[in-house]
């Protein structure tokens, strides 16, 4: 099993829905990170989470919104989906030097 | 936060070696210089991480030169599953706010 779990991994919604985009991880890490990456860019920072009771805005975090429920659970959401948020989305964690990402979510808003 | 700068791309071939150059003139004096490998749809992975001179693992060399403004990612002998985006992050590792930041990476084709 992966340490770090992402679901649904592929999602197609229509505009204005809200959607959920969940991450779980069985590393014990406190960090969480949740990242968007669009073709040919790098990573984004959306939000990250020190611990279960901290949560901080990202570089992109204007559309979206996370909940920390617990040290191992981290969910990212879009409020009112817009096509412009279609992108691949990553989960990671990161305990030290080290990050570990999930498999990502291809979110397809249409 | 210190800048990175690395090539777009690059193309290689089956059997050679492949070195990728990181510019980081900024760096702190704590900072870590970190590597990771993202394979297409996938998230990106740890690959080496090193704070001067040579580290060596399995997988790759990082070189750092004295100043520790740039780093140089080596990949000895490179197959075309070494086809991926590589990613040169610079910060304080250990320290317990820091956040990966990744650019936009070098892409690497390896052709046949």
């Amino acid at each position: 099993d992966a340490d770090v779990t992402q679901t649904p991994r592929n999602r197609i919604t229509k505009t204005g829905k809200r959607i959920m985009l969940e991450c779980s991880q069985t590393k014990g890490h406190d960090r969480m990170y949740w990242y968007r990456q669009d073709p040919g860019l790098g990573l984004r920072l959306i939000y990250y989470s020190f611990d279960v009771k901290d949560i901080n805005k990202g570089e992109i975090s204007d559309g979206y919104s996370v909940s920390r429920q617990a040290q191992a659970k981290f969910s990212l959401s879009l409020e009112s989906a817009i096509p412009n948020q279609t992108a691949l989305y990553f989960c990671a964690t990161r305990q030290g030097t080290e990050a570990f990402f999930g498999q990502g979510t291809r979110l397809t808003v249409v | 936060l210190a800048k990175t700068t690395q090539p777009i791309s690059m193309d290689s071939y089956e059997g050679q070696e492949v070195n990728i150059t990181c510019s980081h003139n900024n760096i702190a004096t704590n900072d870590y210089i970190t590597w990771y490998q993202q394979f297409p749809s996938q998230g990106p992975r740890f690959i080496i991480q090193g704070y001067k001179t040579k580290v060596t693992n399995e997988v790759a060399s990082l070189f750092i030169p004295a100043d520790r403004k740039s780093s140089t990612l080596s990949l000895p002998r490179v197959s075309l599953s070494d086809t991926a985006v590589y990613y040169c992050l610079v910060g304080l590792v250990s320290g317990g706010s820091y956040i990966p930041t990744f650019g936009r990476g070098t892409s690497l084709i390896v052709h046949p």
